[in-house]
């Protein structure tokens, strides 16, 4: 069973616009959340987190959104580039923090149209 | 400094033959993990380890998969008699090892096809 969920496979926007990226969780025992960019080639990068005890966090053209009841979270990144065009992987732990193992969605492709 | 590094970056084997995967953590991190990034999916966890010792394997799929860290840094992914559906790409990360570690620092990972 897919415990972290990316339904959208891929996405594409226009240079200067918003990206958002959407990825959902069925175990209510997650309390820590990533989002990781992965280019062709490279391990995956991290980009920025939140704790379910925040509903946002904000990292200069990156903010993650948390609904803990709906059990979704969503990555804005505003303005996109076309440096931003990668594959985005959500990620998420049961154990407060990123020490032991951490379950990925299936990533989205995002292509930043210049 | 440097980051997580793996090698080979690529190993190609034939069906039934025993392959070792190496990596090389971040200096002075305690906790190290594997996983295995198939074809369009994310990547699966294998195993944690903290120190020297397995913390978490559950998510190695059977015994023919082995890991080791014999001095709490470098780590050897061993994996016996391969099958063609253990081709993937096999992603080592490491982290400080504290509890509340903000991210996980993933290395290029070793892309391994069995023929």
């Amino acid at each position: 069973d897919q415990q972290v969920k990316q339904n959208s496979p891929s996405l594409s926007v226009q240079e200067g616009r918003i990206s958002i990226l959407n990825c959902d969780y069925t175990n209510s025992m997650f309390d820590y959340f990533l989002w990781y960019k992965k280019y062709p080639a490279e391990g995956p990068t991290f980009l920025i987190s939140i704790s379910s005890i925040k509903d946002k966090n904000e990292d200069g053209r990156f903010t993650v959104f948390l609904n803990k009841s709906a059990k979704h979270l969503s990555l804005h990144i505003v303005p996109s580039q076309p440096g931003d065009s990668a594959v985005y992987f959500c990620a998420a732990s049961p154990f407060g923090g990123a020490t032991n193992k951490l379950i990925f969605g299936t990533g989205t492709l995002l292509a930043v149209q210049p | 400094g440097a980051g997580v590094s793996q090698t080979p970056s690529n190993k190609v084997t034939e069906k039934g033959k025993y392959v070792e995967l190496r990596c090389d953590p971040i200096s002075g991190h305690t906790a190290l993990y594997w996983y295995r990034q198939s074809l369009g999916q994310g990547p699966e966890f294998l195993i944690y380890f903290q120190g020297t010792g397995a913390a978490d394997d559950s998510g190695l799929p059977n015994d023919r998969f082995f890991a080791v860290r014999p001095e709490g840094s470098v780590s050897t992914l061993k994996i016996q008699r391969t099958e063609r559906g253990d081709s993937a790409v096999y992603l080592c990360a490491s982290s400080p090892g504290l509890a509340g570690d903000n991210e996980q620092f993933f290395g290029p990972g070793t892309r391994l096809t069995v023929l």
